[in-house]
């Protein structure tokens, strides 16, 4: 979900399980979304994407689903492991196509071994 | 390839002096963004060049400057730093602007005294 003040809300889970981080977005012009996944010192790396045109797309070990009745979208990792321990964002195409991308504040996952 | 470079990856910078972050990308890409990020905040678009050519201002453009030098470098200038604008800045690309991910650098960690 969507940070509060300075902290990041926190996803903790056991190595192993599968984890799911979610987002709402804000704009129902909206036709394209990102997650991109952040380690400490770097930029943010992509994920996965998906058009409004679909509900859900599949990559390997990650699943995004795209609610647009209630504008939700999440990001499923299948048998986490502590390398996918980082600051999970989402964006959109706030505005729809030549849309710039507006990202979320972030969640970040913490993988337990 | 390298994917996005930017150049310096930290600066400390007294109040009033400028600087010009540079970001130069190897892709092809048509698109070009600098973000800031802060705690907290996410990433907010500072401006945009959505093709060689054409600069365009983001969420957070006051106290900033940019020049899309040509298809492959797009710089930021800080003419005059104010503490404000402690932050760290990415700049991005992609193929085509509100439909394609943005590929990151790796940020240029900025301090203003």
């Amino acid at each position: 979900g969507e940070s509060v003040g300075l902290h990041l809300p926190t996803l903790s889970v056991q190595e192993g399980d599968n984890s799911i981080i979610n987002c709402a977005y804000s704009n129902s012009a909206s036709d394209y979304f990102i997650w991109y996944k952040q380690e400490s010192g770097k930029g943010p790396q992509f994920i996965i994407d998906i058009r409004s045109n679909m509900d859900k797309r599949q990559g390997q070990r990650v699943t995004v689903l795209l609610n647009k009745t209630v504008k939700h979208l999440s990001l499923q990792i299948a048998a986490t492991q502590p390398g996918d321990s980082a600051v999970y964002f989402c964006a959109e195409n706030k505005g729809g196509s030549q849309g710039n991308l507006i990202f979320g504040k972030g969640t970040k996952l913490s993988v337990k071994p | 390839n390298a994917g996005v470079t930017q150049t310096p990856k930290f600066q400390v910078l007294k109040t009033g002096q400028s600087m010009t972050l540079q970001c130069a990308q190897d892709m092809n890409h048509n698109s070009m963004y600098w973000y800031r990020q802060d705690p907290g905040m996410g990433l907010r678009l500072i401006y945009y060049s959505a093709s060689e050519g054409t600069t365009d201002k983001g969420e957070v453009p006051n106290g900033y400057n940019v020049s899309r030098l040509n298809k492959r470098e797009f710089s930021l200038r800080l003419e005059s730093a104010a503490p404000s604008q402690t932050s760290v800045y990415f700049c991005a690309s992609s193929e085509l602007q509100g439909k394609s991910p943005l590929h990151f650098g790796n940020g240029t960690r900025l301090t203003v005294t």
